[in-house]
């Protein structure tokens, strides 16, 4: 079975930066992705790991351990636009995804 | 381009009674796949489709039966439907199915809940 853990819920201040980390245990791995899913809406695109390192696209990096079954999405100058779910979601051996449970990020003005 | 509509937005649906959810992609990717998503568990795979004309079992492929006629459209039916599949279903597709790099692309989704 997949395993994928992520926290519930963080709160942040407007421009503080936010790190939300995935651990993972999966039945191989090709890949890891993180979606950002605001309340009501589809789930969007945010970024993909498959070799271990820092991804970075503008305010948001992603970063992947192979290694230890671990991975951060980090979110800098946080604005109140960034208040919504993200996804972690790791494509095992049959190249299907699994998610997590998502955490809810708040940002607080 | 619309990318992916689902129809419903939204259904209230009596127990024992037969629905089917719409979806329908207009970026021509060869793969589909129908999530439910229940607080506190995240997205499920219900059933998923490679290619037109082949589907699959996801993680929870019971109560739910699919179809792939087309490249466009893949519909979810609840032959019987039952109270604990009140949930928000999730249509996507993606372009390369078996690649690392496959990306999902995500519809709207359909809430649905059953009495």
């Amino acid at each position: 079975g997949q395993n994928i853990d992520q926290p519930t819920e963080m709160t942040a201040t407007e421009g503080a930066i936010v790190q939300i980390n995935c651990t993972y245990q999966t039945s191989g791995f090709n890949g890891l992705f993180w979606y950002q899913q605001h309340a009501g809406e589809a789930p969007t695109f945010l970024s993909y790991n498959v070799l271990d390192g820092l991804e970075e696209k503008g305010r948001f990096s992603s970063f992947l351990s192979r290694s230890k079954g671990y991975s951060y999405l980090l979110l800098k100058e946080l604005q109140m636009k960034d208040s919504a779910s993200y996804l972690c979601a790791v494509l095992s051996n049959d190249y299907k995804l699994s998610f997590g449970a998502g955490t809810t990020v708040t940002v607080r003005a | 381009i619309a990318g992916i509509t689902q129809a419903p937005t939204s259904q209230i649906l009596a127990a024992g009674r037969r629905m089917t959810l719409r979806c329908t992609q207009d970026m021509r990717h060869n793969a589909m796949y129908w999530y439910r998503q229940d607080l506190g568990l995240g997205l499920r795979l219900i059933h998923y489709s490679n290619t037109a004309g082949t589907t699959g079992k996801g993680e929870v492929p019971d109560g739910y039966s699919v179809s792939r006629a087309n490249t466009d459209d893949f519909p979810l039916t609840l032959a019987s439907a039952v109270p604990s599949q009140t949930s928000v279903y999730f249509c996507a597709s993606s372009d390369s199915p078996g690649s690392g790099t496959d990306t999902q692309y995500f519809g709207p989704g359909t809430r649905l809940t059953v009495l």
